[in-house]
């Protein structure tokens, strides 16, 4: 079953900052983010992992509450090029496959 | 370089015809798998493969086939390509599941 991402859209200008967030109805082990930008393949931005380890990018901020299920991602002082959409990713506690949401598109002005 | 390389790019076809897109990764990765991608839906996964010997079906695996004879390659089949088929088709690949994945360049399919 799919993640369920919010928003599904957001319009920022630069410098502003936001939060996307994923919530899963099952058992998490993990929680993957990519972002996807227009005519391109997606590309990796973070993983976090049951237990609080996280692998990724160091200028990405992210949260996974195990408990709730949910993760977040944060996006501070947006820049042109954080623009794109955003799919979040997330693997059962016995998981074998990696699901991702519909995703959440990011539109970044000047 | 490392790379997921996916041929071909774009493809329009005709309802029935078999065809087949391939994906090759050299980054000796274990866990490869498909996805497509449609406006509105996100990326839904087809099939996925753990290792050589482990193959299973994704969320949206009706109409397709996959193989896994070598670690590098792992083709997509469609026996008999339907218009509903018509999408954007991206092969990844990692070294295990929880772990960063490497997209090809994604195949954009055209069933008519």
């Amino acid at each position: 079953q799919q993640p369920v991402q919010s928003p599904q859209a957001v319009i920022l200008r630069e410098g502003e900052d936001a939060v996307i967030n994923c919530s899963s109805s099952k058992a998490l082990y993990s929680v993957h983010w990519y972002r996807q930008k227009h005519g391109e393949a997606p590309v990796f931005l973070m993983i976090l992992l049951k237990g609080g380890e996280q692998k990724g990018h160091e200028k990405i901020s992210a949260s996974f509450n195990e408990k709730k299920q949910q993760s977040s991602l944060y996006l501070t002082a947006s820049q042109l090029s954080y623009s794109g959409t955003y799919f979040c990713g997330t693997v059962g506690q016995a998981g074998t496959a990696l699901i991702f949401g519909k995703g959440t598109t990011l539109s970044v002005s000047s | 370089e490392a790379q997921v390389t996916q041929n071909p790019r774009y493809l329009i076809t005709v309802t029935g015809k078999k065809l087949t897109v391939t994906c090759s990764q050299n980054m000796n990765h274990e866990y490869m798998s498909w996805y497509r991608q449609d406006p509105g839906l996100g990326l839904r996964q087809i099939y996925y493969s753990m290792n050589v010997e482990v193959t299973d079906k994704g969320d949206v695996p009706e109409g397709y086939k996959v193989s896994r004879k070598e670690k590098r390659n792992f083709p997509l089949i469609l026996e008999s390509p339907s218009p509903n088929q018509t999408s954007l088709y991206f092969c990844a690949s990692s070294s295990r599941l929880n772990t960063e994945a490497f997209f090809g360049q994604g195949t954009r399919l055209t069933v008519v």
